[in-house]
């Protein structure tokens, strides 16, 4: 078990620019999420998959944000136009049907100048 | 609206004075209260799932219990390596999935 794997680890960019984050899960997984850590706010659940259906989008915070799952082994999360709001930890974790509790990959902590 | 407050936010022990870190939670339907721990740079590591009142679970110095408003992490005889961040969710099943509330998390350090 390789764990949640995401890519980039860190990511600077400027303001205006379009961020893609990756995630891959642990393999026979069915449930995919997508969380943000920030100081002020924790930890947020933006969006969540399940066998690569988004189910519940209501933590996306603007438009500008956009999760695909386009398989089982594969999940973006774009920002375009980024912002520098929108610097901090992104974090994906993924769990099984019924088993309980998800496990997070390392993060990808993502700055905004 | 789901609601976790962890308290306190910072805690600093000496290495042995063992205490207790709390957890409260306004939620409807409960599915289950989970702890996580997180390092510096890393992601959270899930640590345990309780599901009802009265419920304990213990691994190495830590023992969680959950009431029907509140859950304490009791961190007997620390150790400097018990050092982070301590997480406490609440969860609704959802199609058989864990949707997890986090609260703000207490931050442990553990002095030699």
């Amino acid at each position: 078990d390789a764990g949640v794997i995401q890519s980039p680890r860190h990511e600077v960019t400027e303001m205006g620019q379009e961020v893609t984050l990756r995630c891959k899960p642990i393999s026979g997984h069915d449930y995919l999420f997508w969380y943000r850590q920030t100081m002020m706010r924790g930890l947020e659940l933006l969006i969540y998959f399940n066998n690569n259906v988004p189910i519940d989008d209501s933590g996306m915070p603007e438009d500008r944000f956009s999760a695909k799952m386009p398989n089982a082994s594969f999940s973006t999360l774009k920002i375009q136009p980024s912002e520098p709001r929108d610097s901090a930890v992104y974090f994906c974790a993924s769990s099984l049907w019924g088993q309980g509790a998800p496990k997070f990959g390392p993060g990808t902590r993502l700055t905004v100048t | 609206e789901d609601q976790v407050t962890q308290s306190p936010e910072a805690l600093r022990l000496q290495e042995g004075e063992s205490s207790s870190l709390n957890c409260s939670y306004t939620v409807s339907g409960l599915r289950g209260l989970f702890w996580y721990r997180q390092d510096p740079g890393k992601g959270p590591e899930f640590l345990f799932t309780l599901y009802s009142a009265g419920e304990e679970k213990e691994k190495e110095r830590l023992k969680a219990t959950l009431t029907k408003k509140e859950s304490f992490l009791h961190i007997t005889a620390p150790k400097p390596e018990d050092s982070a961040t301590y997480l406490c969710a609440v969860s609704h099943l959802i199609q058989g999935a864990q949707k997890l509330v986090f609260g703000q998390g207490t931050r442990l350090t553990i002095n030699p």
